[in-house]
């Protein structure tokens, strides 16, 4: 049974039109994870929550915003794509601290701004 | 020097033979690695974490070399099955601790 869920699957939107990815997890794990991954690149982290404590890595666009109004979800929302903003989304979650453990990823959400 | 990285291949090996590949990182202070697999369109998903004594599950054999500061996998007897991309993950450390995915090696097993 899948662990950690990601909707949609696959999502094609317009440029400038916001967009949300959802993640879910039954894992019960503090940590979530938000990456966006590119062709033939290394996956990027966007941010993170331990718990309700949001961490943002500096180099994330402001176009990118999270939520996590619960253990088990979390949202990355785009508030204007832009073309450079097609890739595949990664959503991953740890039990704990952020280097101890390995982490466990979603499906991922393949998006297209056209 | 790169905080993580790794030849992107592609590596071209006959089934049944024997590769290896390693994953250099820069900060000594790194305490936590491992090694994910990556099918095309797909998750990472773990494949092994990587001891400092090294370990070993089935045809796959992980190695940490501190002095040198690089990882390794060995994939014995490979399998058609064994063609992925295969990322190295290893923890940054320090007040910002996060792991940092190297870009992968990409592996064709050939028939």
């Amino acid at each position: 049974d899948a662990m950690v869920i990601q909707n949609p699957r696959y999502q094609v939107t317009q440029f400038g039109k916001p967009v949300t990815l959802s993640c879910s997890q039954t894992l019960n794990h503090n940590v979530m994870y938000w990456y966006q991954q590119k062709s033939s690149q290394a996956p990027k982290l966007l941010f993170h929550y331990y718990d309700k404590d949001f961490n943002n890595e500096a180099d994330t666009p402001d176009n990118f915003q999270s939520r996590r109004p619960n253990t088990s979800f979390c949202f990355l929302d785009i508030r204007s794509p832009g073309l450079g903003d097609t890739a595949m989304y990664l959503c991953a979650t740890s039990p704990r601290g952020q280097g101890e453990q390995p982490q466990h990823f979603g499906d991922g959400t393949r998006l297209s701004i056209l | 020097r790169k905080e993580v990285e790794q030849d992107p291949g592609p590596f071209n090996v006959p089934e049944g033979a024997t590769v290896a590949f390693n994953c250099t990182y820069s900060n000594s202070a790194s305490q936590s690695f491992f090694w994910y697999r990556q099918d095309c369109r797909k998750e990472p998903k773990l494949l092994m974490s990587v001891y400092s004594s090294g370990n070993e599950d089935g045809r796959f054999t992980a190695q940490l070399n501190r002095a040198s500061q690089y990882i390794s996998l060995l994939i014995r007897d490979s399998k058609l099955s064994d063609s992925a991309t295969y990322l190295c993950a290893v923890n940054k450390a320090g007040r910002d601790d996060k792991i940092i995915f190297g870009k992968g090696t990409r592996l064709h097993i050939l028939p």
